[in-house]
């Protein structure tokens, strides 16, 4: 258990569905983000949130949209995705911004078909 | 600016033997360095993390890496190495953007363990 759960494991969509990922998190943090891993590229940052404001979007396509409702949970909603979208998609929180003690939970591997 | 290179994707070691794994950075700034494995259909674990100090880090699992700013290195060794160790390895580089502290992630090592 990192002390940051992500459901569902794994998600298995259609182009024309909408899902969404869900992260929680009861550590305490105050910052928490969504990554995307996909094979032979680095980590890709997508979205930020601090004391549940978004404090950043890395031009990531309008097909995903993410929400913080409190600081514990984060999500990340999908819709009218791409086959290039399957990928992991992993969310992290951090005491922080400003602390360096990322824990990342064990990810949600999406494949759209 | 900052960026991770992470030399070779694969590293293949013999149980037993010294494991390293390669990693240089750029950055603008003193930089804050940081190695994590992921284990299959897991998240990512922190291994260590430099940020000031000691330039000789030591982190769990036996795993140290070593700051050399006249390199801009920041490899990650093991003198031995168990069957458990085999995972995928990335280093990462602290940055800072207008929003606060950002992350930039190599593209990872797969290290393989053979018996």
């Amino acid at each position: 258990e990192t002390g940051v759960t992500q459901t569902p494991r794994h998600l298995v969509m259609g182009m024309t569905n909408k899902k969404s990922l869900k992260c929680e998190q009861h550590l305490g943090h105050n910052a928490m983000y969504w990554y995307k891993q996909s094979a032979k590229k680095p980590l890709e940052l997508m979205f930020v949130y601090s004391l549940e404001e978004r404090v950043e979007n890395n031009s990531v396509p309008s097909r995903f949209s993410p929400e913080c409702p409190n600081s514990s949970h984060l999500f990340l909603h999908l819709h009218t995705l791409q086959p290039e979208d399957s990928a992991l998609y992993l969310c992290a929180s951090s005491p922080s911004r400003t602390v360096y003690g990322y824990t990342f939970g064990s990810g949600t591997r999406l494949t759209v078909v | 600016a900052q960026s991770v290179t992470q030399l070779g994707s694969h590293v293949s070691v013999s149980e037993g033997a010294l494991v390293l794994l390669r990693c240089n950075y750029s950055s603008s700034v003193p930089p804050y360095l940081f190695w994590y494995v992921q284990y299959p259909n897991q998240g990512l674990q922190l291994l260590l993390k430099y940020t000031t100090g000691a330039t000789l880090v030591k982190g769990i699992n036996g795993f140290e890496a070593e700051f050399k700013k006249s390199e801009t290195s920041f490899h990650l060794t093991k003198p031995s190495a168990h069957m458990s160790d085999a995972a995928e390895y990335f280093c990462a580089v602290s940055g800072f953007s207008n929003t606060g502290n950002q992350f930039y992630f190599g593209t990872g090592t797969s290290l393989t363990v053979i018996p």
